[in-house]
């Protein structure tokens, strides 16, 4: 079945660096691509919902990358601020006997230093 | 907006106890989920359900059950509690014709 790699577990970068996040993913028929972030206490916000067929998804303060020949999810944020310092996770949607199931990347644990 | 409540927020409990975790959704979604969380594990599906009275295990479903009552309400039942069972419990929905999940707040729960 899917497998769903998460790198790094932890990530500590200098408000203004950029933080780079990887997934790499093993079915190659998946089809959706999630990243979440979430705060201390707090449930799991959706920052971006990727099809397979967008590569490049931009929103604020982050760019998405899919790369569906290394199977790699990519999340980088650019210029870091302290208020970005929370546990992101990718989650992968697949198709699996006829119905969709949804795979957690471990997370990665980013500290954003003012 | 879709809305999931999730009751209660923590819960203590010694092992063999019995527990019941609530979620509620408010917008009529097919689909409920419960994960749990776990560092260095992400979220793992448990269970799920596709409907009222419908039930789908998941990955890590072992020492759970759990029951549609309605559309609204999916419960996650813990009859013999353990302590490997303390975990971060997160319930989700999510409408049939969409991908979008919505997550409730989480209940932590400590087996002691």
């Amino acid at each position: 079945g899917e497998q769903v790699e998460q790198r790094p577990p932890h990530l500590s970068v200098r408000e203004g660096d950029s933080a780079f996040i990887t997934c790499t993913y093993t079915d190659p028929n998946s089809y959706y691509f999630f990243w979440y972030k979430q705060e201390p206490g707090a449930s799991l916000q959706l920052l971006m919902k990727v099809f397979s067929s967008t590569e490049i998804n931009e929103g604020q303060g982050f760019t998405v990358l899919l790369n569906k020949k290394d199977k790699r999810l990519s999340l980088n944020l650019t210029a870091a601020h302290p208020g970005d310092s929370a546990a992101y996770f990718c989650a992968v949607r697949f198709l699996s006997s006829g119905s969709w199931q949804l795979i957690f990347g471990s997370g990665t644990q980013l500290t954003v230093m003012p | 907006e879709a809305a999931v409540t999730q009751s209660p927020r923590n819960k203590v409990t010694v092992t063999g106890g019995n527990v019941t975790l609530s979620c509620r959704q408010t917008n009529s979604h097919n689909y409920m989920y419960w994960y749990r969380q776990d560092t260095g594990h992400g979220l793992r599906l448990i269970h799920y359900s596709y409907g009222a009275g419908n039930l789908q295990i998941g990955d890590v479903p072992d020492g759970y059950k759990a029951t549609r009552t309605t559309q609204e309400d999916f419960f996650l039942l813990l009859e013999l509690a353990s302590p490997s069972q303390t975990s971060l419990y997160f319930c989700a929905s999510r409408d049939s014709s969409n991908s979008d999940y919505t997550f409730g707040s989480g209940t932590r729960l400590l087996v002691i």
